[in-house]
């Protein structure tokens, strides 16, 4: 079954710097990759994502970039900003619509 | 637009005593998910449903676990008996095709 590995584990960036978090899936046939930001005690809310047949896609200060050939993909966010601080969470699904979540990026922006 | 509605949002209770979650899908999504977050164990999927059928009950810990979707506006997910080991917060999500929205969870403690 699919597998999807998250990196790093934990970030901690100044504010106004960018922030990268990577992922990688073993099964090529995935083709929706979705990014949950989730706050403290709160629901992991839907941020960005993207379809296997786009590259790219930006949303103001963040964007995901996939490179199926690697089956890897990115979370880019740009002058980042101490609300920025969360967990996030990497996912990907096949046609099923059953999501595999990767493990968490603890994401600090120090003022 | 109401989102993804869950009660209740807490539950304490003691081990061996019978829970229920229930979850009010938002309308006009087909999916449905229960999720359990722990943080050994990060996001886990229970089990999904598509147009109310059980797709994928693989998450499912063991017998003590059950879900049943009777309407499309409706799921329950019930523990009996209950163990100190169930303690997590249980997330419903609903969705079209593979985007997924996630209720605000029910935080169940056994003691």
């Amino acid at each position: 079954g699919e597998n999807v590995e998250q990196h790093p584990s934990t970030l901690s960036v100044q504010e106004g710097d960018s922030a990268v978090i990577k992922c990688t899936y073993s099964d090529s046939a995935s083709n929706y990759f979705p990014w949950y930001k989730q706050e403290l005690g709160k629901r992991p809310q839907l941020i960005i994502d993207i379809r296997s047949n786009v590259g790219e896609k930006k949303d103001q200060r963040i964007a995901v970039t996939l490179n199926k050939t690697a089956k890897h993909f990115s979370l880019h966010i740009t002058e980042t900003q101490p609300e920025d601080s969360a967990v996030y969470f990497c996912a990907a699904s096949l046609d099923t619509g059953k999501l595999i979540f990767g493990q968490g990026t603890t994401l600090q922006v120090k003022p | 637009d109401a989102g993804v509605i869950q009660s209740p949002r807490h539950e304490v209770t003691e081990m061996g005593q019978e829970v229920t979650l229930r979850c009010k899908p938002i309308s006009g999504h087909n999916s449905l998910f229960w999720y359990r977050q722990t943080m050994m164990r990060g996001l886990e999927l229970l089990i999904y449903f598509n147009n109310n059928v059980p797709i994928d009950d693989s998450g499912m810990p063991e017998d003590r676990f059950s879900a049943k979707m009777p309407n499309a506006s409706f799921s329950t997910l019930k523990i009996q008996p209950s163990e100190p080991r169930d303690s997590a917060v249980y997330f419903c999500a609903s969705g079209r095709r593979e985007t997924q929205y996630f209720g605000p969870g029910t935080r169940l403690l056994v003691l």
